[in-house]
């Protein structure tokens, strides 16, 4: 049961560089977000999809992108990273409905510098 | 949009003793309230949540009460052990539409052998 898969663990980046943060879930979740998770911040929403081929933004979508091509994969892009965007992201998945139980990944810790 | 405000941000217990957690929402229209715990390098868990329908909720040594009139909730640990030392997010969210919740900061709750 691997539930949500987020590579890599870790990553340290230069500032100016892009990556993508990747995030596959094998339940066949129509719903996936992303979160970053920032010491007395709690988790902040970046962006959401509610199935293949829908993305909406979430509280602090700015320098990030996101695309929904398959219902598994829901891939963040960091275009141009800044030292502001370093975080841990979760990724998760829920399958909707009247059972909104959110499944987390375990997260991938990013250093800019 | 809506949001949540969860107190304490931290919380020291001695092992047995109880812990009490607090939140309130804004949106009236949330109708669904999970708890998760986030133990250290993980990504956070459901461990209990209530549905707007339900005053109250109990799962062994946790429970957790709805007040939809105030619009507060709140978790209830009875009888702490250490492995209870984790941190604690609540959240709000709309069955029926986005189901994307809106998290608390957290509350980092250490309990003390």
């Amino acid at each position: 049961n691997a539930g949500v898969t987020q590579t890599p663990k870790f990553q340290v980046l230069k500032t100016g560089q892009s990556m993508t943060l990747q995030c596959a879930q094998d339940m066949n979740h129509e719903y996936m977000s992303w979160y970053r998770q920032d010491p007395g911040m709690g988790l902040r929403l970046i962006h959401y999809s509610v199935g293949a081929g829908i993305t909406d933004q979430g509280e602090v979508p700015n320098g990030y992108n996101v695309s929904r091509s398959t219902t598994e994969d829901f891939p963040l892009r960091l275009l141009s990273a800044a030292p502001s965007q370093t975080s841990v992201y979760f990724c998760a998945s829920s399958i909707g409905g009247m059972n909104t139980e959110a499944f987390f990944g375990q997260g991938t810790r990013l250093t800019v510098v | 949009g809506e949001n949540v405000e969860q107190h304490p941000s931290t919380l020291s217990v001695q092992e047995g003793d109880s812990a009490v957690i607090k939140c309130t929402y804004s949106d009236s229209a949330s109708n669904y309230f999970p708890w998760y715990k986030q133990e250290l390098g993980k990504g956070p868990q459901l461990i209990i949540d209530i549905r707007s329908n339900v005053g109250e909720k109990k799962d062994q040594r946790i429970a957790v009460t709805l007040n939809k009139t105030a619009k507060h909730f709140s978790l209830h640990i009875t009888e702490t052990q250490p492995e209870d030392s984790a941190v604690y997010f609540c959240a709000a969210s709309i069955s029926g539409g986005s189901y994307i919740p809106t998290f608390g900061r957290g509350t980092s709750l250490i309990v003390h052998p």
